[in-house]
């Protein structure tokens, strides 16, 4: 089945710094997405991307569709402490039926 | 509310006993999915519905698994003989249609003892 890898686990971030994290298949997608969970709650939409080559931003947060489709990027810039939690990047493509493969998560720490 | 609505937020049962989550879509939203998420996992696929049918129900682990929706808009996940491993947060998604974005509702943990 398909498989998304999430890198890299967790990191602890310095409140200021930017964060980079990534997301690999062996299959190929026609949309990747980004979601951010904090605990206790469901996972909230961050950023869709729809095209291979695509950069989008969202406020402080870029992400990238790989250009072989097999591939996505999410950047934080100038973190802040409520950027703490667990993303997670999810694929989609119809041939798959219309559900979502999510990657296994990266968890975001403050430094203290 | 506005989001995706899923009720109980907690559930404990003891083994053997059947239990049913519902979920409240979007208002207007004709996908909604429901996902398994094991501790410090991502979610999992369960099964999909496209108004009131179930087009695909290939995620479910078993035949105790069952969910409906029978006027297109509210769901109900219902797993028979609950056993241990059957305990994890399960969580519900909605999509205006199956190419949409989907959005969550903030889940049911359910603890079997």
């Amino acid at each position: 089945g398909q498989q998304l890898n999430q890198s890299p686990q967790s990191m602890f971030i310095q409140e200021g710094e930017d964060v980079s994290m990534n997301c690999t298949s062996s299959s190929i997608f026609n949309t990747w997405l980004w979601y951010k969970q904090d605990p206790g709650e469901g996972p909230v939409l961050l950023i869709a991307l729809y095209k291979a080559g695509e950069l989008t931003s969202n406020g402080r947060l870029t992400a990238q569709f790989g250009i072989t489709r097999k591939d996505s990027f999410l950047n934080i810039s100038a973190s802040i402490p409520s950027d703490v939690g667990i993303y997670f990047c999810a694929g989609h493509r119809s041939e798959y039926g219309n559900k979502l493969v999510f990657g296994a998560g990266t968890i975001l720490r403050v430094k203290s | 509310g506005a989001g995706v609505s899923q009720s109980p937020r907690y559930k404990v049962a003891k083994r053997g006993q059947d239990v049913a989550l519902r979920c409240d879509p979007i208002s207007g939203h004709v996908s909604l999915f429901w996902y398994q998420q094991a501790l410090g996992q991502g979610p999992e696929f369960l099964t999909y519905f496209q108004n009131e049918a179930q087009l695909d129900k290939s995620g479910l682990p078993s035949d105790r698994f069952f969910a409906e929706r029978p006027e297109g808009s509210v769901s109900t996940l219902k797993i028979q003989r609950t056993q241990q491993e059957d305990s994890a947060v399960y969580l519900c998604a909605s999509s205006q249609n199956s190419n949409q974005p989907q959005h969550f509702g903030d889940g049911t943990r359910l603890s079997i003892l």
